[in-house]
């Protein structure tokens, strides 16, 4: 139980255009999704926390305007990196949680995004 | 605010040796700890996690770890390592009122044949 996938795994666009990634909770019913970013040989960094038909919470330093998250139902959260740029290019990981606060953070498998 | 310090950044055993990774933490009440293992290009695994319930925890794969809350820390281990186990190891706190996963550095664990 508690399977989080993400699609795409891995994605090359070129810069000024713009990439959806998305998370689905597969068994579960996932209240709260966030959305990381992990730099090679690093940790994770936060970047959002979205609650099913609420607006995301940024954290500070993420731009709201280009890392755009969408969570419309309890199994699906997206996020949208528009107008794309070398300096966007990461791994993105998704969590997700069956409520808010307490609840273990189960994780997606990651998708690798590279801007050429 | 409550943050984890995971000691050492790689770890080296042979295979069959004892697995130990660190971690200790800083929080006002005890927290939420949680031991997440990552593999190249993948996503994070959840090893075990402590609840406040009993102070050691048995994870999957073997792996195990103990609450000390007189030494803030919730090292892994495991009685004897496997080539698998080769991996980033992640341990983490979480607030008992909620808020953010708050992530260690790392460590990454080899195992030599």
């Amino acid at each position: 139980g508690a399977v989080v996938s993400q699609h795409p795994s891995w994605v090359i666009c070129k810069s000024g255009t713009s990439v959806k990634i998305e998370c689905r909770s597969l068994d579960f019913q996932a209240t709260t999704m966030f959305w990381y970013r992990q730099f090679p040989k690093q940790s994770l960094m936060l970047m959002a926390t979205s609650n099913e038909g609420s607006k995301a919470t940024y954290e500070q330093g993420v731009e709201k305007d280009k890392f755009l998250i969408n969570h419309a139902s309890l199994t699906l959260s997206t996020l949208t990196v528009t107008s794309a740029h070398p300096e966007d290019s990461s791994f993105y990981i998704c969590s997700a949680s069956q409520a808010s606060g307490t609840d273990t953070q189960y994780f997606g498998p990651g998708t690798r995004l590279t801007v050429l | 605010a409550q943050s984890v310090t995971q000691l050492g950044s790689h770890v080296s055993v042979s295979e069959g040796a004892l697995v130990l990774l660190r971690c200790n933490y800083s929080s006002s009440v005890p927290p939420y700890l949680f031991w997440y293992v990552q593999y190249p290009n993948q996503g994070l695994q959840l090893l075990l996690k402590y609840t406040s319930a009993a102070t050691l925890v048995k994870g999957i794969n073997g792996f195990e770890a103990e609450f000390k809350k007189s030494e803030t820390s919730f090292h892994l281990t495991k009685p004897s390592a496997h080539m698998s186990d080769a991996a980033e190891y992640f341990c983490a706190v979480k607030g008992v009122q909620g808020g953010k996963l708050i992530f260690g550095q790392g460590t990454e664990l080899s195992v030599k044949p």
